[in-house]
Order: structure tokens, then sequence, then C-alpha cells
């Protein structure tokens, strides 16, 4: 399957700070990227979809200014938390669809982000 | 409304015992997608299972199948054999035309998640 790189893979930062998180896919093209949050025992909240080119697509209620995406080339993804905030902790995880409608969605390992 | 749906917070089950976790879904759409992920505790996420719907039989792969029932709507995933290494959180997850933004692949809708305590 395609392979998709998260990094970092852990950050702690002071509150006020910003983070950026980069996901790559290693060998395949995405023109599309999708960023996710996840808190403890909960399930992946889809927060945005990156497009190559374009501006990001973000679901509602969440923070277009505070929750930065950059899709810079057909491999890289960014996602820039700003002016993070404890609250902002939290499992970040990136992903690329398949080609094929049958194909499952290639996830990143995450970013686990704690803001002091 | 919740499109998939896993009732079940936490299941236990015995090594070497079979276990089904639920998934349900709704769609009006007639083409859609299942998928099945497994997360351990570190976080990453492992594809397990895909169904589609028109797909005759039941999808199967090794110790893992899906217990597809379209009137029903449900999409259970069975895993056979348990072994200590399957306790993770389980993911149940659709795609269909409507969450596609009407290109062939789009984002998948999951559920809330089942975490699987495998007993020695």
């Amino acid at each position: 399957g395609a392979v998709v790189s998260q990094h970092p893979s852990r950050v702690i930062c002071k509150s006020g700070t910003s983070v950026k998180i980069e996901c790559r896919s290693l060998d395949f093209q995405a023109t599309t990227m999708f960023w996710y949050r996840q808190f403890p025992k909960q399930s992946l909240m889809l927060m945005a979809t990156s497009n190559e080119g374009s501006k990001a697509t973000y679901e509602q209620g969440v923070e277009k200014d505070k929750f930065l995406i950059n899709h810079a080339s057909l491999t890289l993804s960014t996602l820039t938390v700003t002016s993070a905030h404890p609250e902002d902790s939290s499992f970040y995880i990136c992903s690329a669809p398949g080609l094929a409608w049958y194909n499952e969605q290639f996830f990143g390992p995450g970013t686990r982000l704690t803001v002091l | 409304a919740q499109k998939i749906t896993q009732t079940q917070p936490g299941m236990f089950v015995q090594e070497k015992e079979a276990v089904t976790l639920d998934c349900t879904y709704d769609t009006s759409d007639p083409s859609y997608g299942l998928f099945w992920y497994k997360q351990p505790s570190s976080g990453e996420m492992i594809f397990l299972i895909y169904q589609g719907s028109y797909d005759q039989q039941n999808a199967t792969e090794g110790r893992y199948s899906l217990n597809f029932q379209k009137a029903r709507k449900s999409a259970n995933l069975v895993i056979s054999a348990s072994q200590l290494g399957d306790s993770a959180m389980y993911f149940c997850a659709m795609r269909d035309i409507a969450s596609a933004g009407g290109t062939s692949y789009g984002k998948l809708t999951f559920g809330q998640g089942t975490i699987l305590t495998v007993h020695p």
C-alpha cells in the first residue's frame, strides 16, 4: 500500500506558540489529503480537506485561522496550529485517499501535540 | 444524523475465541463502501477489510471477515481466533457518493469506535 509519513511524531510546546505538522506521501502523488483530530478513546474527527493548488475545505466548527492548511505540492500538506493553547492538545492524523473507489485511505502515523 | 454507529464502547474476548464487533450505517446512496480499521495504542490506523455495496459475497481477509447484511444496513467485523495483539480500538467507516462530493473517492465517515481487549 501507499506510504504516508508525518513529522514530527510528538511535539510539546508552550501556550501561544505555533506548531507546524507535515504530512508527506512518499511513493505517490496526492492531490487531496485529509486532516483529522482525535481525543483519547474517541473517534477521528475530520478537520479539513487539503487540496493541492487551492484552498482547503474546512469542516463546520473548525477555525480556519486557527488551523492553517497548506498543500504546497503533490506530496506535501502542512497543518499549522497557530497560537496553540492547552485545549489544542490532541492527536492529529493526516491521510490520503486511494485512487480507486474501493481503496482505503492511507494514514500517516499521527502527531501527538501537547500544549503546556 | 449519525451515519455510522458502533454501539459497543468496549468488548472483551478470551484469547483464541471469536468476537464480533457491530457496525450499522445509514445512507440513501446505492453505491458505498464500508471499511474497518484497527488502531493500536501507538495510534497508527491499520486498514483491515473492505466491503462494497454491490459485492455479492462477504469480504474476508485472513482472520477478519465482514458479516454484511445490506437490508439491515449492518457490516459487523468478525475476528476469529483472537490474539493478544488484537487488543486495540476498532473503527468502522463508510464512503458514499454524498461524502465523496461527486468525485470517485472521498472522505470517510467514522463510527465511534470499539475498544477490544483480548484476555489470555
